[in-house]
């Protein structure tokens, strides 16, 4: 089936460090890839996505690049800030025989200090 | 666009009494909403996928008769917790899967935090 693996968390950094979250893959075929965060106490919000090989998701200051041949899609930010601060979730939708399978990692909590 | 809300979105409850979680998409038409369930620090675990007008599927280990789940309209979709219990005690998303451009793309609601004394 499929799965989504994460780097355990949390990861802790000063402000204006540079981030990077892993998460790879396993599926079958051409699923999409995207990544949530999630604010202390709230649902999860889209974050960036990419829906084929080589897409580049950008969104507020942080990219993922859809790496078919690692099966890896890794979140990655310049320069944090102290809001940056949440829970990102890496996730695969997969579509099935007309279902539509979503599949998430278990999150990475990061925390940034000024 | 593509907002979804979810009422109420905190709710304590005695035990065995039962609660009823409603997730709407308020600018679209949702065919398929999906219900989570997510303990503290960790991630999101899929209860049922919802299909408007039909049964919905729920994922192995999911009591059917305790979560029960009805997509009567094409922007609404309910969770009941029958007779709960403090193990219930959760923070439970729905989400409402997007439609064309956005077919493959899901719409989380903002949550709702069940405690069950």
């Amino acid at each position: 089936g499929n799965s989504v693996t994460q780097m355990e968390g949390p990861v802790t950094l000063s402000e204006e460090a540079f981030l990077t979250i892993n998460c790879t893959y396993t599926a079958t075929g051409y699923p999409s890839l995207f990544w949530y965060v999630q604010y202390p106490g709230e649902g999860l919000q889209l974050l960036l996505k990419a829906t084929k090989a080589d897409d580049k998701g950008s969104n507020k200051g942080f990219e993922a690049t859809y790496r078919k041949e690692t099966t890896s899609f890794h979140l990655e930010k310049g320069s944090v800030q102290v809001s940056d601060s949440a829970v990102y979730f890496c996730a695969l939708t997969k579509l099935s025989g007309g279902s539509y399978i979503p599949t998430f990692g278990r999150g990475t909590s990061l925390i940034v200090h000024p | 666009g593509a907002v979804v809300s979810q009422h109420p979105s905190r709710v304590i409850c005695k035990s065995g009494t039962s609660v009823k979680i409603e997730c709407r998409s308020l600018d679209f038409q949702a065919t398929t909403m999906f219900w989570y369930r997510q303990f503290p620090k960790q991630s999101l675990m899929l209860m049922a996928t919802s299909n408007e007008g039909s049964k919905a599927t729920y994922e192995q280990g999911v009591e059917k008769d305790k979560f029960l789940i009805n997509h009567a309209s094409l922007t609404l979709s309910t969770l009941t917790v029958t007779s709960a219990h403090p193990e219930d005690s959760s923070f439970y998303i729905c989400s409402a899967r997007g439609t064309g451009a956005f077919y493959n793309e899901q719409f989380f609601g903002p949550g709702t935090r069940l405690t069950v004394l």
